[in-house]
């Protein structure tokens, strides 16, 4: 059974810091995605990491994916408010079905 | 964004009554999914569908049926609704999948549900 773990699940942090949320997965994949949800809202899709040593920037977001270990990371540089939000990773299980396994989330707030 | 439109938006029910959500899609996506989201589970897959009429069942299927008569319309369907049902459901749209790898999944605005 594939099983998606993030961590931390909450993360409390000032403006102007570096952080990383780690995404671990158990079973092979070559696929892995982060998306944001703002609370009350629908996620929003920020990167598709498609093999080994892929790396995404977009802003003060970067994220990467190592096969080999599992795991994928989402790095934030210089964190500003407007970062707040609750950041998934989901795995795609390699060649099964049509189907992929979310992590529980992590819960960003970042204070001013 | 996608074109993806869920209704109703809110819905409160009373347990033991029949609840039919629909998802309409415009992007002639062929994978449709049904989710729901409950504090401390993350997002859990309860049914999905690779063409219309063909659907399989996700990880939280038991309680849920679906029916996906067009290519744009995906319908979830609560038997006989619970209180361990109530819960933000979201569908999502994908391009492809199976064998050449899921793609990126656009989801819809929600449902909010509640079963008194």
């Amino acid at each position: 059974e594939l099983k998606v773990e993030q961590n931390p699940l909450f993360l409390s942090m000032q403006e102007g810091k570096n952080y990383t949320i780690y995404c671990n997965y158990s079973t092979t994949s070559d696929r892995l995605y982060w998306y944001r949800q703002d609370p009350g809202k629908s996620l929003e899709s920020l990167f598709v990491l498609l093999s080994n040593g892929a790396v995404k920037q977009e802003g003060r977001l970067m994220a990467s994916l190592d096969t080999k270990a599992r795991l994928s990371t989402l790095h934030i540089t210089a964190a500003v408010h407007d970062l707040s939000a609750t950041y998934f990773c989901a795995v795609d299980i390699v060649r099964r079905d049509d189907k992929i396994i979310f992590g529980k989330g992590t819960r960003l707030h970042i204070l001013p | 964004d996608a074109g993806i439109t869920q209704s109703p938006r809110h819905k409160v029910t009373e347990t033991g009554t029949p609840v039919t959500l629909r998802c309409h899609q415009t992007e002639n996506h062929r994978y449709m999914y049904w989710y729901r989201q409950d504090p401390g589970h993350g997002l859990r897959l309860i049914h999905y569908s690779y063409g219309v009429k063909d659907t399989d069942k996700g990880e939280v299927s038991d309680g849920y049926s679906v029916s996906r008569s067009k290519t744009e319309d995906f319908l979830l369907t609560l038997e006989s609704a619970t209180s361990s049902q109530t819960s933000v459901y979201f569908c999502a749209i994908s391009l492809a999948g199976g064998s050449s790898g899921t793609d990126t999944q656009y989801f819809g605005p929600g449902t909010r549900l509640t079963v008194l």
